[in-house]
């Protein structure tokens, strides 16, 4: 099955404790891409991936790093975690090519990371 | 930088009952999409339009593109309450295709 897949779906954890949430696609998609989502705020970008060892930064970077080693997995790493990164995450995947240009995001189910 | 502005954020409808989502951007976007986000889920691809007057429809839901008044909107017809969710609409910035995401519109059907 074609799918995005993230984990944890859930994690609490404390201030400073360095996490990594971990994405994973099977569509052999080029691009791929992190949100957080905040009540009120919407769908806010992270970092992006348009291929291998490609990546830039969102809206919202600060914070955050990822790594695009394999063309599959993109982690996103909060090296020192502190309470205003709560918020659920979503890892996202699309193909970009000229044939697929226009391709929709296909989601992961989310991550809910409360830092306390 | 592309903004994206979806109106209204909250919407209650009865249920037989139509109404429009709006979706205004700021700059030039070749494609917009349409999202929905039922609770504590992800996020579900519904349209992507791809030209000025596109239409698409899907059930209960039609999706309309004028790229010269940078606006979509997400026409519902005969509300029913599996309708209830969030949709979100998206334009893409960028020659490398960032989709960037309005703010959402929290729609409920009520009986």
């Amino acid at each position: 099955e074609a799918q995005v897949t993230q984990n944890p779906r859930y994690l609490i954890t404390v201030t400073g404790k360095k996490l990594t949430v971990t994405c994973s696609q099977n569509m052999n998609h080029e691009y791929m891409s992190w949100y957080r989502q905040d009540p009120g705020l919407g769908l806010r970008q992270i970092y992006y991936s348009m291929n291998v060892e490609v990546t830039d930064k969102g809206d919202v970077p600060e914070g955050y790093k990822v790594s695009r080693k394999e063309k599959r997995n993109f982690p996103l790493i909060l090296e020192s975690p502190s309470p205003n990164q709560t918020s659920l995450y979503f890892c996202a995947s699309s193909l970009v090519t000229s044939r697929d240009r226009y391709s929709p995001l296909h989601f992961g189910n989310g991550t809910r990371l409360t830092v306390t | 930088e592309l903004k994206v502005e979806q109106n209204p954020l909250f919407l209650s409808m009865q249920e037989g009952k139509n109404y429009t989502i709006y979706c205004n951007y700021s700059t030039t976007s070749d494609r917009l999409y349409w999202y929905r986000q039922d609770p504590g889920k992800s996020l579900e691809s519904l349209f992507v339009l791809l030209s000025n007057g596109a239409v698409k429809q899907e059930g209960r839901l039609m999706a309309s593109l004028d790229t010269k008044a940078r606006l979509s909107t997400l026409h519902i017809t005969a509300a029913v309450h599996d309708l209830s969710a969030t949709y979100f609409c998206a334009g893409v910035m960028g020659s490398q295709g960032n989709l960037i995401f309005g703010k959402g519109t929290k729609l409920s059907v009520k009986p």
